[in-house]
């Protein structure tokens, strides 16, 4: 049972153009939802972050919406850059519930490829 | 600043050999402790995760076990590897103050079983 998905195994976007890439989630218990870059070879890093009292978070060229309702949050990258080629993994966490919480539930990818 | 380390980078192993992975974390105190792996194809599948030092949680059963022996240092371990066991680890770390806190992730051990 796949709680975090994203659909779109693949995205590929002109450079300076937008990318948005999505992801749905069937938990309603998630509060806490991330976003993760990662490139070949390496640990995935954490690009942005949203809570669940929130629709959307800002950060430079990257916004994070939510839309609760329809449990769906995407990422908007806007100017898009070749080097934000990688793939980029969503991923939720479940309110707190005591010793133990702070797992997190992360999607399959979507690779973006930036187009120069 | 907190920083995370894995080793080895790249490991090539016979089925049925054992596994050592380590995992350290420097620059924080208590914190809480993952293992994830990420097999072809697929997203990532937390393994283990720790919240103190002996304190330890299995979220799949397989023949991979983890320990921490120290505050800030993770290890996973297997006494015969699989086939199975093939894949990109990654060794995660969060404060383990209540909160918004994302997890920060190592740069993986690719493991390659033969």
């Amino acid at each position: 049972d796949q709680q975090v998905k994203q659909n779109s195994p693949s995205l590929s976007v002109q450079e300076g153009r937008i990318s948005i890439l999505n992801c749905d989630y069937t938990n309603s218990m998630f509060d806490y939802f991330l976003w993760y870059k990662k490139y070949p070879a390496e640990g995935p890093t954490f690009l942005i972050s949203i809570s669940s009292i929130k629709d959307k978070n800002e950060d430079g060229r990257f916004t994070v919406f939510l839309n609760k309702s329809a449990k769906h949050l995407s990422l908007h990258i806007v100017p898009s850059q070749p080097g934000d080629s990688a793939v980029y993994f969503c991923a939720a966490r479940e309110a707190y519930s005591g010793a133990g919480s702070y797992q997190l539930t992360f999607g399959k990818g979507t690779k973006l490829s930036v187009i120069p | 600043s907190q920083t995370i380390h894995q080793w080895p980078a790249t490991l090539v192993q016979p089925v049925g050999s054992p596994l050592s992975l380590e995992c350290t974390v420097e620059g924080t105190s208590n914190p809480n402790l993952y293992w994830y792996r990420q097999a072809a194809g697929r997203g990532l599948q937390l393994l283990f995760y720790s919240v103190g030092i002996g304190q330890i949680s299995s979220e799949v059963p397989q023949n991979l076990s983890a320990s921490r022996p120290q505050d800030r240092q993770f290890i996973l371990s297997s006494k015969k590897l699989l086939l199975s066991d093939s894949g990109f680890y990654l060794c995660a770390w969060t404060s383990g103050q209540i909160g918004n806190q994302p997890q920060h992730f190592g740069d993986g051990t690719r493991l390659s079983i033969l």
